[in-house]
């Protein structure tokens, strides 16, 4: 199976809202409530920021947000921050055979 | 606290096998809903999930790379072990360990295996392939 498909680069200004879209199929992305959304700066390791669909874990801001329609998840940030600039990874549970795909990641820019 | 931390080589050489080790502290993989992953990244790209081991010893791997991996656990010293075989230049990356969540949901009367979110990760360990 191939890897979720999410746009190369997102951008915004300090305080808008911005929204990343993973698309799947009807094999892993729109089977399944089991998608996570995960934050990478630079030279780190990736940070859980969602997790199935809409749940935040303890810790993370309230500015982000997830769901889910039909083969295509979407992360939305909003009052976008400098320090929001990362990459982003979207994670969807495919089933007994493949388990995890992850998506192609997305460079959030801050303008 | 939960914390994983990667240990290998730094290098190995083209043809070789990799032997990474994942140790971990603050959850036990005897536990009910605990899980270990492997997860790399090639410079530059994205995430790969590569395979998971579960507290009953259940083991899955990634499609394209099964016939080369083994994952592996030893719930006395808190440690994963993850052996991919004759490594390639392309198998280059930081490779990750991540606690995954599981659990057991009963469909059409059968209770089925899911597995959810990676949380926290390791800081990775970056694997160099080359002669």
């Amino acid at each position: 199976q191939s890897a979720l498909t999410q746009p190369a680069s997102v951008s915004g200004s300090p305080g808008q809202s911005i929204t990343i879209s993973c698309t799947g199929t009807s094999s892993d992305v729109g089977s399944y409530n089991l998608v996570s959304w995960y934050q990478q700066h630079p030279g780190k390791a990736p940070k859980l920021m969602i997790y199935e669909v809409s749940k935040r874990p303890s810790g993370v801001s309230n500015r982000f947000s997830g769901s889910k329609s039909g083969n295509t998840a979407s992360l939305t940030i909003s009052g976008l921050q400098a320090e929001d600039e990362a990459d982003y990874y979207c994670c969807s549970y495919a089933g007994s055979s493949t388990l995890h795909l992850f998506g192609t990641g997305t460079k959030v820019t801050v303008l | 606290q939960v914390t994983l931390r990667e240990s290998g080589p730094a290098l190995v050489k083209p043809t070789q096998t990799l032997t990474l080790t994942c140790t971990f502290s603050g959850f036990s993989l005897s536990t009910s809903g605990m899980c270990v992953s492997w997860i790399r990244q090639p410079p530059g790209k994205a995430l790969e999930w590569l395979a998971l081991i579960d507290w009953d010893d259940d083991k899955y791997y990634s499609t394209s790379l099964k016939t080369r991996l083994t994952i592996s656990k030893d719930t006395s010293k808190n440690q994963v072990v993850l052996t991919m075989t004759n490594m390639d230049p392309v198998d280059t990356a930081t490779y990750y360990c991540a606690r995954t969540r599981g659990m057991i949901v009963v469909v059409g009367g059968k209770p089925r295996r899911f597995y959810n979110w990676f949380d926290p990760w390791g800081q990775g360990t970056l694997v160099t392939v080359s002669s």
